[in-house]
């Protein structure tokens, strides 16, 4: 059925470490990608996003590109911060439609 | 608003009362949704509404679940009596169209003793 999987956490790095959070989805068609961020003790926000294949989501130094070859949309970053500590949630839609979200992902930085 | 607005923040009630959670969502937006998010786990999507009407409500765990949106803005779920596995955050999210994303609230956390 229609799903998402994210790597287990946490991911534990040390400042400047590149990260990658994999994701793969399961779903009918072409949906949109999405990778959203839940900072300790705030809401969900949209980190970036991929509307179809190979395109390249990118914000604050993440990227991520959509593969619709391996159905995947890897979350990426070449040099990690302290405030890059949060969970990370891979996630797609069709249109309007709802999302469908992955467990999560957290991501601890140290210095 | 400048956000989506959920209301209250906190809510702790007894097992088998009934509660009503807002949500205010972006002026403008004609999609509303509502997620629950357990401790550990991913949003699960719960209702989806385009204007007034509920486009899709598959997601609703059982009968005790309902939401509204009666004037196609404000929107109200209620959960009648209340079980401890209804424990979670509860999120809203609006949307104002194809490709422009969703913007969540901060959610209701709610506990349920």
């Amino acid at each position: 059925g229609d799903s998402v999987t994210q790597m287990e956490g946490p991911v534990t790095l040390s400042e400047e470490a590149f990260l990658t959070i994999n994701c793969t989805y399961t779903a009918t068609g072409y949906p949109s990608l999405f990778w959203y961020v839940q900072y300790p003790g705030e809401g969900l926000q949209l980190l970036l996003k991929a509307t179809k294949a190979d395109d390249k989501g990118s914000n604050k130094g993440f990227e991520a590109t959509y593969r619709k070859e391996t159905t995947s949309f890897h979350l990426e970053k070449g040099s990690v911060q302290v405030s890059d500590s949060a969970v990370y949630f891979c996630a797609w839609s069709y249109n309007t439609d709802k999302l469908i979200f992955g467990t999560g992902t957290r991501l601890q930085v140290f210095p | 608003g400048a956000g989506v607005s959920q209301t209250p923040s906190n809510k702790v009630t007894e097992k088998g009362k009934y509660v009503e959670l807002r949500c205010d969502p972006i002026s403008g937006h004609t999609a509303l949704y509502w997620y629950r998010q357990s401790l550990g786990q991913g949003p699960e999507f719960l209702i989806y509404f385009q204007g007034t009407g509920a486009a899709d409500d598959s997601g609703l765990p059982n009968d005790r679940f309902f939401a509204v949106r009666p004037e196609g803005s404000v929107s109200t779920l209620k959960i009648q009596r209340t079980e401890r596995g209804d424990s979670a955050v509860y999120l809203c999210a609006s949307s104002s169209g194809t490709g422009h994303g969703y913007t969540f609230g901060s959610g209701t956390r709610l506990t349920v003793v």
